[in-house]
Order: C-alpha cells, then sequence, then structure tokens
C-alpha cells in the first residue's frame, strides 16, 4: 500500500514555543491531507483538512491561529502548533489521499509540552 | 450527523479463540464504514472497508466484517485470535464527497490477547 510519513515520531517541547510537524506522502500525490488529534485512550479526532494549495477547513472548536496548516505541494503538508502549551500535549496523526483513493494514515507524532 | 459506537472498550481473548468487536453508527446516507487497527505508539492501519455489493468483507490479517443495515451494525470478526492482534481497533464511518472523506471514529476497542 502506499506510504505516508510523520516527523518526527517523538517531540518533546518547552510552554510557549511551537512546534512542526510534518506529512509526507511518499509514493502518491496527496490531494487532501487530513490532522488528527487523539487524547489518551480516546478517539481521533479531526482537526483539519487541506487541500493542496488551498487553505485548511478547520472543524469546529479548533483554533487555526494555534494549529497552522500548510499543504503547499503534492507531498507534504506540515502541522504547526504554535506558542503551545501543556494541553497541546497529544498524538497527532496525518492521512492523505489521492483523489478519491483510499486514504493511508502516517504512523503519529507524539507531542508533549513541558 | 454521522456517528459510531463501539460498546466494549476493552476485550480480552485466549490466542485461537474467536473474536467479534461490535460497530454501530448512525448515518443518513448509505454508510462507508472501515475498521482500522492502532499498534502502540504507531498511526492507524486499514483493515477492510465496505463501500457497497457484499456485504461480508475480507481483509487482511483473516479480519472479516458484516454489513447489517437494519441493526446499523458493522461488526468485525476473526475465527482464530493470534497473539499478534493485541492492539486497539477502531470503526470508523466516512463521508466521501468530491475529493474529501470525513471519517468519524468511534472510541476504540482495546484488545487483549493472552497465550
Amino acid at each position: 500500500g502506499a506510504v505516508v510519513s510523520q516527523h518526527p515520531s517523538w517531540v518533546i517541547c518547552k510552554s510557549g514555543t511551537s512546534v512542526k510537524i510534518e506529512c509526507r506522502s511518499l509514493d502518491f500525490q496527496a490531494t487532501t491531507m487530513f490532522w488528527y488529534r487523539q487524547f489518551p485512550k480516546q478517539s481521533l479526532m479531526l482537526m483539519a483538512t487541506s487541500n493542496e494549495g488551498s487553505k485548511a477547513t478547520y472543524e469546529q472548536g479548533v483554533e487555526k491561529d494555534k494549529f497552522l496548516i500548510n499543504h503547499a505541494s503534492l507531498t507534504l503538508s506540515t502541522l504547526t502548533v504554535t506558542s503551545a502549551h501543556p494541553e497541546d500535549s497529544s498524538f497527532y496523526i496525518c492521512s492523505a489521499r489521492e483523489g478519491a483513493r483510499q486514504a493511508f494514515f502516517g504512523q503519529g507524532t507524539r507531542l508533549t509540552v513541558v | 450527523a454521522q456517528s459510531v459506537t463501539q460498546p466494549d472498550i476493552h476485550i480480552t481473548v485466549s490466542e485461537g479463540a474467536s473474536l467479534e468487536l461490535r460497530c454501530n453508527y448512525s448515518y443518513g446516507a448509505t454508510p462507508y464504514l472501515f475498521w482500522y487497527v492502532q499498534s502502540p505508539g504507531q498511526g492507524l492501519q486499514l483493515l477492510l472497508k465496505y463501500f457497497s455489493g457484499d456485504t461480508l468483507v475480507q481483509g487482511i490479517k483473516g479480519f472479516e466484517a458484516e454489513f447489517k443495515r437494519s441493526q446499523s451494525s458493522f461488526n468485525l470478526r476473526k475465527p482464530s485470535v493470534h497473539w499478534s492482534d493485541a492492539a486497539e481497533y477502531f470503526c470508523a464511518v466516512g463521508e466521501v464527497t468530491g475529493t474529501a472523506s470525513k471519517l468519524t471514529f468511534g472510541t476504540g476497542t482495546r484488545l487483549q490477547v493472552t497465550l
């Protein structure tokens, strides 16, 4: 199957700093990418949907100025958590799809804000 | 709005025993249904999906699921569980429109396998 790679897998940052998470589609063109957040022992919650070259569409309750999403190319989307706080600590997962094909998930990024 | 319910938070089965994980959904139209597996600290791997046609779908790793419209269910089954199947399992219902597909996930069922 297609491969979606997230980097980094683990990141620890200080409160108040920003951290960027990358999501790459390695063998297909990701026309659409999705960013999810997963709290411990809970399900995945969709944060935003981005189409290449367009602004991301955020789900209700997600602060777009805090979670900056860039999808500037067909193989890369980035999620930047700005001015991170301990409550932003979570597991962030991206998924990517080409056109109407099946979406594939990255392996996730564990963010810890101290 | 679409929703997914996985009634069982945690299930323990013995290796070699059969498994059934329950999933009920709420969706206004014909749903697109998925089962994913997540190993600790990992992303999600698609086990199987249902879009249309035969209501019994076969997936990877020996899993299958049956879509029952009358019961709004899409239960996952495996006849003989292996220790490596221990993981978190998520059922999801999808809204597929144009080039986007928004998935709504259930809260997951954690499967523990005893030897």
